[in-house]
């Protein structure tokens, strides 16, 4: 069965640290990843979109990696805001014509 | 430019009643698509829409129903709600496939059905 596994599952960090959050996926084979992020009570926003050639990509303070021999991505946050506050969504997209497949979402509360 | 923009926003359905999500958006995009997102799982697929006049079954359709008879339109149709209905709908289009284009999400439609 094709996953796609967050983690942690939620995470709290003071404003101004950095954090990372990982995701695992099982899927094959595989496209692209993507990370969205998604604030309370709205709809998911996209941060960063990489094919499986690349092992990098970066959105202002967001970076995200991807190796895809290990099929891992993690997606590190630097400096921290109150904004950053929200659930953090990797997505998978396989290759033909299947839905992407998204993870439950690691859930980040920044406090000053 | 609105984005995608859905309404209503919030709606509460009496077991076995019906009702249309309404779903629009301004970018031109041929790809529309519309998911749902249960507490504490990833969204999934319902229906999708790669251009006017065509639609194709999701992950998750049973249920629901569309119609894209236009570019910029793509509603969802709850026909007999029923509790495990109860969730947060998000429509979303992207410009072409998911291989190569970012998609864009509205703003979300709670529905609750007792």
């Amino acid at each position: 069965k094709n996953q796609v596994e967050q983690s942690p599952q939620s995470l709290i960090i003071l404003e101004g640290k950095n954090c990372t959050l990982q995701c695992n996926y099982t899927v094959s084979p595989f496209s692209n990843l993507r990370w969205y992020k998604q604030d309370t009570g709205r709809g998911p926003v996209s941060l960063t979109i990489m094919t499986f050639s690349e092992n990098t990509k970066s959105n202002g303070r967001y970076t995200a990696t991807l190796d895809a021999d290990t099929k891992q991505s993690s997606l590190h946050i630097t400096a921290s805001q109150l904004s950053d506050s929200a659930s953090y969504i990797c997505v998978v997209r396989l290759s033909g014509n299947t839905p992407l497949v998204f993870g439950k979402g690691t859930r980040l509360s920044v406090i000053a | 430019n609105a984005g995608v923009t859905q309404t209503p926003k919030f709606r509460i359905l009496k077991i076995g009643q019906s009702m249309t999500l309404q779903c629009a958006q301004d970018m031109n995009h041929n790809y529309m698509y519309w998911y749902r997102q249960d507490p504490g799982m990833g969204l999934k697929l319902i229906y999708y829409s790669v251009g006017a006049g065509i639609t194709d079954k999701g992950e998750v359709p049973n249920g629901y129903n569309v119609s894209r008879s236009t570019t910029e339109d793509f509603p969802l149709r709850l026909e007999l709600a029923a509790p495990s209905q109860t969730s947060v709908y998000f429509c979303a289009s992207s410009r072409g496939t998911e291989d190569f284009y970012t998609i864009y999400f509205g703003e979300g439609s709670w529905l609750t059905v007792v």
